[in-house]
């Protein structure tokens, strides 16, 4: 089974407009972290959020969220206010637990084009 | 810029080679992780390095190695390489073994290795 899940391959939004991407995992250790990365066209990696399974609130770094829905297994990322520059290709990841790492397990991503 | 730096940016080699890629964490990280993104199989972790010895190891093929010396810069030494292994190669650093909260990576550049 597919430890994350981005089932949109690609999304289109106007300027100015909210967008969602959508995010899910699957996991049985009680103790995992979701991140958000940004890959646009040049190919490096920017980090964006995260949230820990025991975050009571939702992560936020300016105009990034992050929608943290636990019993649905959902941590889906919602632009505000899109850019331009927010064109890009984003990656969900996870990691699990303790005691293995930190590796991250990422997903096939979304690709983002944001619109006049 | 994330801190992370990484050489080459691109290399392009033959079959039947052998090729090492350089990385250099963000200053205070002790943990080095080597990512593959392939057309095939996406993001994938390949393996992990804490303050010099493997943590963590992920899909790396036996053709593949790497290490991480004494300063924390680390390589990743690819042998008798095949058309598929083509690929963006990233390295990521962070500042723990592993934790619950936080423990962002943070991304280098990517060093891009096409093999003819």
């Amino acid at each position: 089974a597919q430890k994350i899940t981005q089932t949109q391959p690609g999304m289109f939004v106007q300027e100015k407009e909210a967008v969602t991407l959508d995010c899910t995992y699957d996991t049985s250790d009680p103790s995992y972290g979701l991140f958000w990365y940004k890959q646009p066209s040049s190919g490096e990696m920017i980090f964006l959020i995260y949230q820990g399974s025991y975050d009571q609130q939702n992560a936020t770094e300016g105009r990034y969220s992050l929608n943290f829905q636990k019993a649905r297994k959902s941590a889906n990322l919602v632009i505000s206010a899109s850019q331009l520059g927010d064109s890009a290709m984003y990656f969900c990841a996870m990691r699990e637990g303790t005691g293995g790492g930190n590796k991250l397990t990422f997903g096939t991503g979304t690709q983002l084009k944001v619109e006049l | 810029d994330s801190g992370v730096t990484q050489t080459p940016k691109h290399l392009i080699t033959a079959t039947g080679q052998r090729v090492t890629l350089r990385c250099s964490p963000r200053s205070g990280d002790l943990s080095v992780y080597w990512y593959q993104q392939s057309l095939d199989q996406g993001l994938q972790f390949l393996i992990q390095y804490y303050n010099g010895e493997e943590r963590a190891k992920g899909n790396i093929l036996e053709r593949f190695s790497a290490q991480q010396f004494p300063d924390l810069h680390s390589e990743l030494n690819l042998s008798s390489l095949e058309l598929g292994d083509s690929a963006l190669y990233f390295c990521a650093s962070s500042d723990r073994l592993e934790g619950v909260t936080g423990n962002e990576q943070f991304f280098g550049p990517g060093t891009r290795l096409t093999v003819l």
